[in-house]
């Protein structure tokens, strides 16, 4: 089936520095990843959407220049988060749609910022 | 616009007994459903969708979900539960072509032996 890995599994970095995380589709080619973050005990909220060859589209709230975006192949995305603060503290999970009607997702990254 | 509700933030049952986790959505198009679940620090699995085949659909570890356009209802049932599918368990409603999932609130399932 299809699978979707992410990098590092967990992070932890200072206050202040930036942070990259990757999301790869294994076997299978994706023009749309997407981000999603979930803090503790909530649901998944869609950071924003990945596609290959152009910029991201980020949801309302979301700042692009905090959070950059970079989808240079069809099977790999990376998020970085820049001048890490504490409040980005979070888990992130990445996804990568798969036909029309599916994403598959990767098992996250845990990110601590102290 | 599209949303997810999930009516029970936990839900508690026995080994051996059915579990029912509710979901009700709204959605301007024919959606896609999902059902996804979460174990501890960990990504999600598909367990299941709906994308307007069968009204009864069937998942993996027994689960299945029926869908009921008229009462906007996927809700998740499994005859009989198991230690290990205690888990967070989320509803997801989706237009047509995969993107912009909505995720509900989740519903935590404890399983009690």
């Amino acid at each position: 089936g299809a699978v979707v890995s992410q990098h590092p599994s967990r992070v932890i970095c200072k206050s202040g520095t930036s942070v990259k995380i990757e999301c790869r589709s294994l076997d299978f080619q994706a023009t749309t990843m997407f981000w999603y973050r979930q803090f503790p005990k909530q649901s998944l909220m869609l950071m924003a959407t990945s596609n290959e060859g152009s910029k991201a589209t980020y949801e309302q709230g979301v700042e692009k220049d905090k959070f950059l975006i970079n989808h240079a192949s069809l099977t790999l995305s990376t998020l970085t988060v820049t001048s890490a603060h504490p409040e980005d503290s979070s888990f992130y999970i990445c996804s990568a749609q798969h036909r029309a009607d599916e994403q598959f997702f990767g098992p996250g990254t845990r990110l601590t910022v102290l | 616009a599209q949303s997810v509700t999930q009516l029970d933030s936990h839900v508690s049952v026995s080994e051996g007994t059915p579990v029912l986790l509710r979901c009700n959505y709204s959605s301007s198009y024919s959606p896609s459903l999902f059902w996804y679940v979460q174990h501890p620090n960990k990504g999600l699995q598909l367990l299941l969708k709906y994308t307007s085949a069968a009204t009864l659909v069937k998942g993996i570890n027994g689960f299945e979900a029926e869908f009921k356009k008229s009462e906007t209802s996927f809700h998740l049932t499994k005859p009989s539960a198991h230690m290990s599918d205690a888990a967070e368990y989320f509803c997801v409603v989706s237009p047509s072509y995969g993107q912009n999932f909505v995720f509900g609130p989740g519903t935590r399932l404890s399983v009690l032996p």
